[in-house]
């Protein structure tokens, strides 16, 4: 039984400096979402794809985010010139989308960020 | 706006009683689902419950109930004879189109 895995699990990295996650969903499922969260707080969406298609953005995701999911499999997310602001816990979602809103999201452990 | 509030920054509970978990959430779309999800130290989101807008009964599993009121707007977690491994953070999140929104989370810690 896989879950959702993302690598790497932990990212030390200088402000300025470019980084790259990436998150393998539940095989067969549909939907990948990504969520950023820092400490204290419940986590914040940031995109979701549904197959290869980036269906929404939130306006969290400024332009030095991008997402990809190439194959509707695997995706990436990548910061470009990171921030401290940047540093947080960046969770992944995978389910599959039946009808209504009950499809129910699957995360993975998450990849911790830090940028000195 | 703040569309999920969890009013209760940390609850205690004794092993092997009840506790509810309070949330209010905030929508005018009437097709929506709440979710609420445990998160331990170890930093991992586990699925607990699923509500749907539409549902005409609560959602129970297991030891996890929803207290779904929807004319309140309110989505409490009762969790039943709580156990030590029930000591986590506890999200409600409430999805009405593609996003989920989460609330801030409520530090539940089990005393033996």
């Amino acid at each position: 039984d896989t879950g959702v895995s993302q690598n790497p699990r932990h990212k030390i990295t200088k402000r300025g400096q470019n980084v790259t996650f990436r998150c393998d969903p539940i095989s067969e499922h549909n939907r990948l979402y990504w969520y950023r969260q820092t400490l204290g707080q419940g986590p914040e969406f940031l995109t979701y794809f549904q197959n290869e298609a980036q269906l929404e953005k939130s306006r969290l995701l400024s332009d030095r985010f991008s997402a990809e999911r190439p194959k509707g499999s695997f995706s990436t997310l990548e910061i470009q010139r990171t921030e401290q602001g940047d540093s947080a816990m960046y969770l992944c979602a995978s389910s599959l989308v039946a009808s209504g809103f009950g499809d129910t999201q699957y995360f993975g452990p998450g990849t911790r960020l830090t940028v000195l | 706006a703040q569309k999920i509030t969890q009013t209760q920054p940390g609850m205690f509970v004794q092993e092997k009683e009840a506790v509810t978990l309070d949330c209010t959430y905030d929508t005018s779309d009437p097709s929506y689902g709440l979710f609420w999800y445990k998160q331990p130290s170890s930093g991992e989101m586990i699925f607990l419950i699923y509500q749907g807008s539409y549902d005409q009964q609560n959602a129970t599993e297991g030891r996890y109930s929803l207290n779904f009121q929807k004319a309140r707007k309110s989505a409490n977690l009762v969790i039943s004879a709580s156990q030590l491994g029930d000591s986590a953070m506890y999200f409600c999140a409430m999805r009405e189109r593609g996003d989920m929104r989460f609330g801030a989370g409520t530090r539940l810690t089990v005393k033996p």
